[in-house]
């Protein structure tokens, strides 16, 4: 069955630490996004991509950047972690159109220490 | 600026009908999800409104009034495995999906 799997499913990290989060997924879908999610807050959108070498800045990308280099896989890095970036993160792919419907993966719970 | 406002929280008895109502205010608007999350779970695709109406399926139904920027999504015969957020998110004219902070939906036997 096709899936959006991301990985590690649970992180602790250091201040100041590079961090790679990853996102595979098997649909072939071309759209894919990162979200974080935190307590009192809606999904928060930090960079998304239509499609191969296509990248954009979300509402909350500052300090956050990454690279489509195929369909499958969409990685988030963390250039330096910081302490306000503890948070769940959520990678979703979409089919095509914009408005297609999101499918998530299960979550990566960082925190920074 | 652009928002989603939803209730926090809200309580019902499992087999009751419980209403969770969303109003939007975006520049533009392309549609509305509603999506399910479990606690420590990823949000999963419940419905998808751009029309004016309602949308039925099995127990949930949701409702869009465009003119008014409003929507409800109803779940009837509560069950225990409902208790759940519910999150409710509009494109805007942009195709960006805001997103509101969702609502915990607490079930009693």
């Amino acid at each position: 069955d096709a899936e959006i799997t991301q990985s590690p499913r649970h992180k602790i990290t250091e201040t100041g630490r590079q961090v790679t989060l990853a996102c595979h997924q098997t649909w072939n879908h071309n759209n894919m996004f990162w979200y974080r999610q935190d307590l009192g807050h809606g999904l928060r959108l930090i960079h998304y991509s239509y499609g191969v070498q296509d990248t954009n800045k979300g509402e909350v990308s500052d300090g956050y950047s990454v690279s489509r280099s195929n369909t499958e896989d969409l990685p988030l890095t963390l250039e330096s972690a910081a302490s306000s970036q503890t948070s769940v993160y959520f990678c979703a792919s979409s089919e095509g159109r914009e408005t297609d419907t999101q499918y998530f993966g299960p979550g990566t719970r960082l925190t920074v220490l | 600026g652009q928002n989603i406002d939803q209730p926090t929280e809200m309580t019902a008895t499992e087999g009751a009908i419980v209403q969770i109502n969303c109003t939007y205010q975006t520049s533009g608007f392309n549609g509305l999800f509603w999506y399910q999350q479990h606690a420590g779970e990823a949000p999963t695709f419940l419905s998808y409104n751009v029309l004016d109406g309602l949308e039925e399926k099995g127990r949930f139904s949701s409702f869009l009034s465009r003119s008014k920027g409003y929507s409800y999504l109803l779940l009837k015969e509560l069950q225990m495995k409902d208790s759940a957020s519910y999150l409710c998110a509009a494109w805007d004219s942009n195709y960006q999906l805001i997103w509101g902070a969702g609502t915990k939906l607490i079930i009693k036997p």
